[in-house]
């Protein structure tokens, strides 16, 4: 069956600090990756995306993830974190062009100042 | 304009009241969608609109009636709402399963919060 697995429900961090939030999906011949963040109380924004080419993407607020194929995984990495990183992280996987993206179950980022 | 808006933002209504949540992009996305989220929960896909068309229901229950009046809009009708209906409802959009290449992103509104009493 296909599905995303978040294994780390939260995940506590100091303020400048590295950290990695871990995505594994179910394996695919064809699979378009994505990372959306939730700060409190508002919807969901798109932080990257993998789609096809460069397996490294990162983000305009330096975050990066990079797609591996034969670990099946998406981590989501950035080295040195600020409190207003502080949110829930969704990896989110589609198999298809037209098919639904599949959601994980999130990541609370929690940032200690 | 590379938004979607969700009006209103906060709801609250009783059990027997009729409300609608509204969604707009104006970014010329021809597939739309109606998501339920609960607290500390991911997403649940409930309805996608493809060219003004439904094409997918995932089993919700007929007190949530979606509606779409043009490319551009996105309702979705409450009627006899439950306690447990309680949650974000967000709307997205996104270009298309007709268009060319690969995967049409999502973009999603701020959501509704719903709570019913």
């Amino acid at each position: 069956a296909q599905s995303v697995t978040q294994l780390d429900s939260q995940v506590p961090v100091f303020e400048e600090a590295p950290v990695e939030l871990r995505c594994n999906y179910s394996s695919s011949v064809s699979v378009y990756l994505f990372w959306y963040v939730q700060y409190p109380n508002q919807g969901l924004q798109l932080l990257l995306k993998y789609l096809s080419g460069s397996t490294l993407v990162e983000s305009i607020n330096g975050f990066e993830a990079e797609f591996n194929k034969s670990q099946t995984s998406f981590h989501l990495r950035k080295p040195s974190v600020h409190i207003s990183d502080t949110a829930e992280y969704f990896c989110a996987v589609a198999y298809s062009s037209a098919s639904k993206i599949i959601f994980g179950s999130g990541t609370r980022l929690s940032i200690r100042p | 304009d590379t938004e979607v808006t969700q009006t209103p933002k906060h709801l609250v209504m009783g059990m027997t009241n009729k409300k609608s949540l509204k969604c707009e992009q104006h970014m010329g996305h021809r597939a739309m969608y109606w998501y339920k989220q609960k607290a500390k929960k991911p997403p649940e896909l409930m309805f996608v609109y493809s060219y003004e068309k439904l094409s997918i229901n995932e089993s919700v229950p007929s007190r949530f009636s979606p509606e779409c009046p043009n490319s551009s809009l996105l309702n979705l009708h409450l009627h006899a709402l439950q306690p447990e209906d309680s949650a974000l409802y967000l709307c997205a959009s996104s270009q298309g399963s007709r268009a060319s290449g690969g995967y049409n992103e999502q973009f999603f509104g701020p959501g509704t919060r719903l709570t019913v009493l």
